[in-house]
């Protein structure tokens, strides 16, 4: 069974804290992904790395940061934490499978971290 | 217009019935699909990958319909622990980065 683990299940920060988030997977996923979710918007995708020290914003990257020293490791940093970056942060990671045609790309999530900042 | 819309629901169904979702993608270049159900303040979980000629899981069925642009779940003889938050998502691109999430859609199945 693939195994995606967070650092914290629930996390209580102060306006203006740096916060970090750590991210493991055990399955050698090329690919790693950091969401948050949030009530009626659903997943927004924050930061992707598909390799060590490589990464991609997506589509929210603002306030946020990311590294990946190590192939299993992912974290996520914000800089300065903010009250409207109080949301649930999902990491995940993913392999490649099919055709050079068609490819899958099956994501496995992490239980989340409630992140609370006031 | 969303990427990916799913019928939010709820959908309230006695145990026992048969319950179909659909989602409806916007990018005719997407190129593959799955349903993940999601349980209250839980994380996402994969249910089915969705293959071009559609596929079956025991009491799940996944099909896909690209002429329309729309895939569907359908779950025969609903169990009380299908109660969760069905997600559609769709893979736009052939690129790991590229996975749009539905919103979801909301099962109750009542006893």
């Amino acid at each position: 069974d693939v195994k995606v683990t967070q650092s914290s299940r629930y996390l209580v920060k102060r306006t203006g804290e740096k916060v970090f988030l750590e991210c493991v997977q055990d399955m050698d996923h090329e690919n790693m992904f950091w969401y948050r979710q949030d009530p009626g918007l659903g997943l927004r995708l924050i930061y992707f790395s598909y390799d060590v020290k490589m990464k991609e914003k997506g589509d929210i990257p603002e306030g946020y940061s990311v590294s990946r020293e190590k192939k299993e490791r992912f974290s996520l940093i914000l800089e300065s934490a903010s009250t409207n970056q109080t949301s649930m942060y999902l990491c995940a990671s993913s392999y490649t499978y099919g055709t050079a045609k068609l490819q899958y790309y099956e994501q496995y999530f992490g239980p989340g971290t409630r992140l609370t900042v006031t | 217009r969303k990427e990916v819309e799913q019928d939010p629901g709820p959908f309230n169904v006695p145990e026992g019935a048969t319950v179909a979702f659909n989602c409806t993608y916007s990018n005719s270049a997407s190129q593959s699909f799955f349903w993940y159900r999601q349980d209250c303040r839980k994380e996402p979980k994969l249910l089915m990958s969705v293959y071009s000629s559609g596929n079956e899981d025991g009491r799940f069925t996944a099909q896909l319909n690209r002429a329309s642009q729309y895939i569907s779940l359908l779950i025969r003889d609903s169990k009380l622990s299908d109660s969760a938050t069905y997600l559609c998502v769709v893979n736009q691109a052939g690129s790991a980065r590229q996975l749009t999430f539905g919103s979801g859609t909301q099962l109750t199945v009542l006893p």
